[in-house]
């Protein structure tokens, strides 16, 4: 069965880094275009960031542009992000998800989340 | 502010039917983007309940159906039940923003 887990979340100061990891598993993950979608506490869903399935292609949500860099290892079946001068607003559970494309052919939903890790940004 | 908007709260008693609008614009449902929706229960990350405006992935009930029209789209619930309790989100592409935006979220309250 489809499997993704989240790791890396946790507390860090205004300005400071964090790298997130999603491990993938039960699916060929070199197949698929991958995102990190994020909820911030009490409020609602927001895509963050997303990669093709052979990296060719990222793009990222205007508000961490600059800031977070998304990469994949398809040979170790891991999505990762790469988070800098993060700020309190980047206060959320961080979600990996799995895309599939819609019937656009060229656009995607995310069937498959994983459980979400928590990163907190405070002095 | 969310491009799609939803309402915060619906509600109904058990074996009651509710819906749950999602109304976007020009530039993303209107623009014949395909309409998913994600069921998140509390606690929990959000999980596939609609794919293609009215597609149910294996394993989700029939009492769950999707439909779209001009730059609106709904999320049906018939039979509700208690554990139908939860945040439900409507999500699209937005030509304007370049990106997936999501709803706002809806909770659904079962009396």
């Amino acid at each position: 069965q489809v499997q993704l887990v989240e790791s890396g979340g946790g507390l860090v100061k205004p300005g400071g880094s964090l790298r997130l990891s999603c491990a993938a598993s039960g699916f060929t993950f070199s197949d698929y275009y991958m995102s990190w979608i994020r909820q911030a506490p009490g409020k609602g869903l927001e895509s963050v960031s997303y990669i093709s399935s052979s990296s060719s292609y990222t793009d990222y949500a205007d508000s961490v542009k600059g800031r977070f860099t998304i990469s994949r290892d398809n040979a170790k079946n891991s999505l990762y992000l790469q988070m800098n001068s993060l700020r309190g607003d980047d206060t959320a559970v961080y979600y990996c998800a799995r895309g599939t494309r819609d019937t656009s052919g060229w656009l995607y939903f995310f069937d498959y989340w994983g459980q979400g890790t928590l990163v907190t940004v405070s002095s | 502010q969310s491009v799609l908007t939803q309402p915060p709260s619906v509600s109904g008693a058990p074996g009651q039917r509710v819906t749950i609008s999602c109304t976007g614009s020009s530039s993303n449902i209107g623009a014949r983007y395909d309409v998913h929706w994600y069921q998140q229960l509390p606690g929990t990350a959000p999980k596939l309940l609609i794919y293609g405006n009215n597609n149910r992935p294996s394993g989700v009930p029939d009492r769950f159906s999707g439909s779209k029209s001009g730059t609106s789209a709904s999320l049906a619930i018939t039979g509700l039940q208690a554990e139908d309790e939860a945040d439900y989100y409507c999500q699209s592409y937005d030509s304007s923003l370049s990106g997936y935006v999501f709803g706002n979220g809806t909770k659904v309250t079962v009396l």
